[in-house]
């Protein structure tokens, strides 16, 4: 496809589940961010990563939080122990490159309910 | 510590008038100035950036203005159309050295046009 794509478009898990995320970021792009966005506020920034490797991590809440990009195209963000106040819309983004004029092409986002 | 923030939170406008939305930033170092456009459910989709350099920028209806001396933004909507109702999030990019950008989300603003 021509855009991002995000798997689940809905994903619902009980307190203390593990839950991975997937984002298929626009063929070639080469910078991947993931955002948290909980409702009637912005999208907050969680991580961004430039190829394989994570360049900015400074957005993760806390250590049940960890994405993986191992082969610079497809990134996993993985939550350990989840808990109510995870449920936020996931949304990820990539850009051509990182550089400071880069448009972000957003995906539709993976809505997380934590019961 | 780097806030954007968004007048009004929400508005409710007759089709085919036109509507104007503020931004407000505490962002530095400021590299660029971002406004996009966010369907319910779906991720944003960006309209216009703009440099410390440009005080304008259109792009169809919508119109940007930017002052980077009083740190306020603007988005114009002309003409406005039922397709317009949305959320439209005023991101500013803040540049710490080098290519990588870190962008700073508004909660939006959130707008229906009704017939």
């Amino acid at each position: 496809g021509a855009g991002v794509s995000q798997t689940p478009s809905n994903k619902v898990t009980e307190k203390g589940k593990y839950v991975e995320l997937r984002c298929d970021p626009i063929s070639g792009h080469t910078a991947l961010y993931w955002y948290r966005q909980s409702l009637g506020q912005g999208p907050e920034f969680l991580i961004y990563f430039q190829g394989t490797g994570a360049a900015d991590d400074s957005g993760l809440p806390n250590d049940r939080f960890f994405a993986v990009r191992p082969e610079g195209s497809v990134s996993t963000l993985k939550i350990q122990r989840t808990e109510r106040g995870d449920s936020a819309v996931y949304l990820c983004a990539s850009s051509l490159t990182s550089g400071r004029y880069n448009e972000q092409f957003f995906g539709p986002g993976t809505r997380l309910t934590v019961l | 510590k780097n806030q954007v923030e968004q007048s009004p939170q929400s508005l409710i406008i007759l089709e085919g008038k036109n509507c104007t939305l503020q931004c407000n930033y505490t962002v530095s170092p400021f590299s660029n100035l971002r406004w996009y456009k966010q369907d319910t459910g779906r991720g944003p989709v960006s309209l216009t950036i703009m440099t410390f350099s440009e005080n304008t920028k259109s792009n169809g209806r919508y119109t940007a203005t930017l002052d980077a001396d009083t740190k306020q933004s603007s988005l114009h909507i002309t003409a406005s159309q039922l397709s317009d109702s949305a959320s439209y999030i005023c991101v500013v990019s803040a540049n710490y050295g080098g290519a990588t950008n870190k962008l700073i989300f508004g909660t939006g603003t959130l707008l229906a046009v009704q017939p």
